[in-house]
């Protein structure tokens, strides 16, 4: 079955300041890679997914990359915002088949220091 | 705005108990999964659904958790009898087409979550 690694479990920035937080996967049937948020006491919300057909996707200030090769996809958050301190969760899915499942990493406990 | 609706939101319990956690997954939505969270372990997943149908429990305790879909507006997991160790926040989440054929999407839609202690 899928593994997802992520790195690193904590990150702690200055506002304005760029993050990024790196997953690995191990099921090269894997291909599509989305990333949630999770504010304190909250549920884990969607911010940006990708899937394998595309290398990077962009959203304001949130960025996903991949390489397939490698089999790792990163989270870029560019000029940080106190707002933007939560955890952080990557997973991997493959697209069809049976194995139709979402497998988290362990998350990434982002502060952004004012 | 469609949600993912969890009952209970909050429950505490005594060791040995029955527990019962309800899910109605967003109008439309055919897949259905079962998540844990925990401080040490993160986002686990217990089981999920497609079409009503299980497809992997592999990550859920046989011995003492079970979960069904009675209709599709419906997922259940129950635990029986409950311990301290099983305190956690047990999540809910739906999506259409999750690792179905169809190219329609994975997005997985996460419930607020039903806050589990056991003591």
């Amino acid at each position: 079955g899928e593994n997802v690694e992520q790195h690193p479990s904590t990150l702690s920035v200055q506002e304005g300041d760029s993050a990024v937080i790196k997953c690995t996967y191990s099921d090269s049937a894997s291909n599509y890679f989305p990333w949630y948020k999770q504010e304190l006491g909250k549920r884990p919300q969607l911010i940006i997914d990708i899937r394998s057909n595309v290398g990077e996707k962009k959203d304001q200030r949130i960025a996903v990359t991949l390489n397939k090769t490698a089999k790792h996809f990163s989270l870029h958050i560019t000029e940080t915002q106190p707002e933007d301190s939560a955890v952080y969760f990557c997973a991997a899915s493959p697209l069809g088949g049976s194995q139709g499942n979402l497998i988290f990493g362990k998350g990434t406990k982002l502060s952004v220091k004012p | 705005d469609a949600r993912v609706t969890q009952t209970p939101r909050h429950k505490v319990t005594e060791m040995g108990q029955e527990v019962t956690m309800r899910c109605q997954p967003i109008l439309g939505h055919n897949t259905v999964f079962w998540y844990r969270q925990t401080m040490m372990q993160g986002l686990e997943l217990l089981a999920y659904f497609r079409n009503r149908a299980p497809l992997d429990d592999s990550g859920m305790p046989k011995d003492r958790f079970s979960a069904e879909m009675p209709d599709a507006t419906l997922a259940t997991l129950k635990i029986q009898p409950s311990e301290p160790r099983d305190s956690a926040v047990y999540f809910c989440a739906s999506g259409r087409n999750v690792g179905g054929t169809s190219n329609s999407g994975n997005t997985i839609y996460f419930g607020e979550g039903s806050w589990l202690t056991v003591v």
